[in-house]
């Protein structure tokens, strides 16, 4: 079953522009994490928050959790067309292993 | 440092037909999952293998299985294949069983069954 709900389902915006995508979640976590996915190849690895934080940062990457809404967002900062992917979150889930949403498909107009 | 690595790249099968996939993990793992990924959706977790036995396990039937042996790279076994088992399978690594660090993701195995 799924755990986390990304939105938009798909997003595009102009090259420079931020891009803000969101997930929910519905059960209790201990970590949130986001994933990046070109092509429909392999997943990579953006950023992973734990519960106790509320923020945090990677190069051009923002990531925000509030586990009192069951959510998260990522921002992208002053985008490029090698942006253009799939973005997913996921959360561990004991026994269901780590579990991803649907995914927001990101595309970066030139 | 070799990342994760997955073989084939691509597969066809025929329904009815046994496959076998095969990830190897990134140096110094010790922890392998299988997802599969539909076309258009997020992956959906088979199982994990931990110490050379399966820990645990997503809502797959048992014609999926798997293995993982001694020097940690594991094989997904998938038999009398259907349609729908179509997708594309990931395999992931990490250094914890529990999933609380960030997983390392193959390129994938895209299978193909007519």
């Amino acid at each position: 079953s799924q755990q986390g709900e990304e939105d938009p389902q798909a997003l595009s915006i102009q090259e420079g522009e931020n891009a803000t995508m969101n997930c929910s979640y519905k059960t209790s976590i201990n970590n949130l994490q986001w994933y990046r996915q070109n092509s429909g190849r392999g997943l990579v690895h953006l950023i992973l928050i734990r519960s106790n934080e509320r923020e945090k940062h990677s190069g051009r990457l923002r990531v925000t959790l509030d586990t009192s809404k069951k959510s998260s967002s990522l921002l992208i900062t002053a985008s490029r067309a090698a942006d253009t992917a799939s973005y997913f979150c996921a959360t561990p889930r004991g026994a269901d292993g780590l579990t991803f949403g649907k995914g927001t498909h990101l595309i970066i107009q030139p | 440092d070799a990342g994760v690595t997955q073989s084939p790249t691509h597969l066809i099968k025929t329904r009815g037909q046994q496959v076998t996939l095969r990830c190897s993990p990134k140096s110094g793992h010790d922890t392998v999952s299988w997802y599969q990924q539909a076309l258009g959706q997020g992956p959906q977790f088979i199982f994990q293998y931990y110490e050379e036995e399966e820990r645990q396990r997503g809502n797959f039937p048992d014609r999926f299985s798997g293995h993982q042996f001694p020097n940690y790279s594991s094989e997904l076994n998938v038999n009398a294949l259907l349609l729908g088992d179509s997708a594309l399978y990931l395999c992931a690594s990490s250094s914890d069983f529990r999933l609380d660090n960030e997983q390392f993701f193959g390129p994938g195995t895209r299978l193909t069954v007519l």
